[in-house]
Formats: structure tokens, C-alpha cells, sequence
């Protein structure tokens, strides 16, 4: 069974340049999610789908950021305009959400460098 | 402030024996707690979860015991192996597994041959 993917691996940008990560969760899995791991810490949530709807998008900078998930399965994650204090790796995760139990699947997460 | 926490960054151990990793927490309302683990460039990795019910619940060479009057859980791993070495974050929900995870900072285990 493929996991959650997720592109590009790494993006290298500039400051108030835009940019866009994509994720792909495991098949059927109806709940989505993005999260943001600073260096040094732990993932904190960003936002969070239940198929097409965004249900919990209380911690994402909405001034600047932005997340679709059009018909419920991929989703992408947008920063425009990046700012240096972007710089973190963006890790999507889902889950069946069916029963609790249901553990989270992480994908391998978008290393992005603001400069 | 941190409702997760991990206040050890690091831990090393010696290869076949015991890993003990701590975690407290804050917020009374949190029902389910995990444990990830996770490698260089890749996703954290699910490893166990405990209900609040529970205090403890087995896998494996993996066992975690939750300790609620105390708010505080740990992650014994017997006997450890080298390629347990990696970073392990703990996390906690209010509502089961399908709530937000709240994660600490991690704590880098290293497990020495």
C-alpha cells in the first residue's frame, strides 16, 4: 500500500517569492492534514480536512497562507508571500478517521528554505 | 506555553539495554497519547498509542505506562536495538486519535553497539 506523498522534497526559495507543496494522503483516508516542524521542534497542525471541508484551519496564517483539497483527496499548501521565518519542513499526514485508534500517517515532508 | 512536553533532548544507551523516554503534560482534557518515531528526512512513524483508560499498553519490545494523578507518560523499549536510534516525539489528543495531535519537541535516542 503506497503512503502519503507528498512533492517537491525540498524547495529553495527567496523572500515574498510564492510557494506550493502538494500532498497526496493514502488512498481512501478521509481526514487530512498539515502540519509545520520548526527545527527543533515538534509538528504543530496547521489545518485539517475532513474530505473537502476544512474543519480546523485555526493555526494556519491565513494572511499569508493558504490550502485547498478539492474533491477530498490530494490537497496543496500555499505561502504567498514567503517570509524567512517560513523555513520548516511542512509534513501532511491522514487518516481513515473512521475509529478512534486510527493513528495518523505521516508522509516524508516538504523541506522548504526561505533565503 | 508547551502542553506537551520532553525535557530530555537526548538519550543514549547501550545496545540490548533499557530506553526510557519521558513526556509530561499539562492539559487534563487530553484522552490518548502516542508515540512517533522518526528517521532523518522522512515522516514521523506511528510506534503506540494509550488510551486514558489504560496505564499501560504492550507492543513488541515497546511498552508505554501513563501515569494521569502524575500527567506524565514514558516509553520503555526492551531490549534496545541500534536501529531504534532516531528521534521520538510524544503527542496527545483530546478526542481519540482523530483529534488534533499536540506533539512535544522530541527526544534523539541514540543506541550505541
Amino acid at each position: 500500500e503506497a503512503g502519503v506523498v507528498q512533492s517537491p522534497r525540498y524547495k529553495i526559495i527567496e523572500k515574498k517569492q510564492p510557494v506550493a507543496f502538494w500532498c497526496n494522503p493514502i488512498s481512501g483516508h478521509n481526514t487530512l492534514y498539515w502540519y509545520r516542524q520548526n527545527l527543533g521542534q515538534g509538528p504543530e497542525l496547521l489545518i485539517r480536512y475532513e474530505n473537502e471541508e476544512a474543519v480546523d484551519d485555526s493555526q494556519l496564517p491565513k494572511d499569508r497562507f493558504s490550502a485547498e483539497r478539492l474533491k477530498g483527496v490530494d490537497s496543496t499548501l500555499k505561502i504567498q508571500p514567503a517570509e524567512l521565518g517560513d523555513s520548516a519542513v511542512y509534513l501532511c499526514a491522514s487518516t481513515l478517521g473512521i475509529a478512534r485508534g486510527d493513528e495518523q500517517f505521516f508522509g516524508p515532508g516538504t523541506r522548504l528554505t526561505v533565503l | 506555553d508547551q502542553q506537551v512536553k520532553q525535557n530530555s533532548p537526548s538519550l543514549s544507551v547501550q545496545e540490548g539495554r533499557i530506553s526510557i523516554l519521558n513526556c509530561d503534560y499539562t492539559n487534563s482534557m487530553f484522552d490518548y497519547f502516542l508515540w512517533y518515531k522518526k528517521y532523518p528526512a522522512e515522516g514521523p512513524t506511528f510506534l503506540i498509542s494509550i488510551s486514558s483508560i489504560k496505564d499501560k499498553n504492550e507492543d513488541g519490545r515497546f511498552t508505554v505506562f501513563l501515569n494521569k494523578s502524575a500527567k506524565h507518560l514514558s516509553l520503555h523499549i526492551v531490549p534496545s536495538q541500534p536501529g531504534d536510534s532516531a528521534v521520538y516525539f510524544c503527542a496527545a489528543s483530546i478526542g481519540g486519535s482523530q483529534g488534533n495531535l499536540i506533539f512535544g519537541k522530541g527526544t534523539k535516542l541514540s543506541v550505541k553497539p
